[in-house]
Parts: C-alpha cells; structure tokens; sequence
C-alpha cells in the first residue's frame, strides 16, 4: 500500500529557480526519507530526517517535516539541469525494520 | 567498490516462462529487498529478507519467489503465474536487521514480457 503521496506529480521550473514538493503519509513514522531517480536508473538517498526533527539540510537540500500534520517537503535551492530527475519520499509504517514504503514521486524538469 | 549489481538490465521473456533476476551486494548488509516499479509508479515491496535463509512476503509476493542462500545474493525469480511481470525491478539493500536508516539501491533490470 502507498503510504506517501507526493505533490505536485509532475514539476517544471527554469534553471537557477527553487523547486519545492511535498509529501503527505498516513501512520506514524521513526523518519522519513527522500530519494532520487534519474531515468532508467536506480535510486540514490538524499535525505533523512528523523520524527524528532522538524528540519534538516543538506548542500541544496532542505527538508523540512511536520509530524502533527503527516507532511514533509522536499526544497532545492539554484536548481541545475543536473536535477532533472525523479523524487520520492519514503517511510517505514510503523517504524518496523521491512521494507520502506514510497510514494508515487514528483518528475522534476528543469528547463535551461 | 561496494555496491549492488544487478543483472541482466534488460530481459525479454516469452510468456508462460521462467525468468530469475540476480542481486548481488558487497557491501556485508544483512537486509536485501526487491521492489517492483511500473511506469509513473512508486516503488512496491515484492519481498524481502533480513537474514540468511530467511525472507519474508512483500505488499505483492504473489507470482515472485525468493532465495536467501548466501549473505550477497538474493535472487528474484518471476514464475509465469505472475500476470503482469513487465516491469522495471529494483534490489536494495541495508545493513542490518531492525536498521532504520537509508536503502541502498542496484541500477535496476528491466523486463519485458513479449
């Protein structure tokens, strides 16, 4: 079952701008989860964020979580074409130790 | 460098045939999964395994078997009782048991069903 659903599906922004995109999950979460995949590959970790947290960064990365509201979002700052890709968030229902459970992903196109 | 490998990329099968995908890591984790994608799909849970000769059933088992024989090798094999198999096949793997923490993901093997 999904337990993340991604927001907006599909993305496309000018090369330098901001790209933002939202999940929303359903049970309670030990942390969350955001990927990335480029085309016809597999998919790379970005971020962690643990239910404690309220928000994280990493280089052009932040994420931000909101567990009263069972919502995180995904923001990249400068955006490069480089970062045409695929973005899914993922949980673990429940915090148990099987499988991470995705969402649907947000396509992101950035134009140059 | 550590990793997981997965093979073939591409695969064309016939129905009503056998097909067996391949994972392998070397990265020592003991939790491997397989995950199937369809096109502008999320990823969903096949099965999965947390320790050698050990594995448990996924959010969609049903046409997919498993094995856990050695610590780097999970092997997928899709059984010609799986209606739909074409599909973009995806192996992860993490540390160990009850970890919490990121998957660690193959490039993938793509198979179509002629």
């Amino acid at each position: 079952s999904q337990q993340g659903e991604e927001d907006p599906q599909a993305l496309s922004i000018q090369e330098g701008e901001n790209a933002t995109m939202n999940c929303s999950y359903k049970t309670s979460i030990n942390n969350l989860q955001w990927y990335r995949q480029n085309s016809g590959r597999g998919l790379v970790h970005l971020i962690l964020i643990r239910s404690n947290e309220r928000e994280k960064h990493s280089g052009r990365l932040r994420v931000t979580l909101d567990t009263s509201k069972k919502s995180s979002s995904l923001l990249i700052t400068a955006s490069r074409a480089a970062d045409t890709a695929s973005y899914f968030c993922a949980t673990r229902p429940g915090g148990g130790a099987d499988g991470l459970t995705f969402g649907k992903g947000t396509h992101l196109i950035i134009q140059p | 460098d550590g990793g997981i490998t997965q093979s073939p990329k591409y695969l064309f099968r016939k129905e009503g045939q056998n097909v067996t995908l391949s994972c392998e890591q070397n990265l020592n984790h003991d939790a491997m999964y397989w995950y199937r994608q369809d096109p502008g799909q999320g990823l969903r849970l096949i099965y999965y395994s947390q320790i050698v000769n050990d594995f448990q059933k996924g959010d969609i088992a049903e046409g997919y078997s498993v094995s856990r024989e050695k610590k780097e090798s999970f092997p997928l094999t899709v059984t010609s009782a799986q209606k739909n198999p074409t599909a973009f096949y995806l192996c992860a793997s993490t540390p160990f048991q009850g970890n919490t923490g990121e998957l660690f993901f193959g490039e993938g093997s793509r198979l179509t069903v002629l």
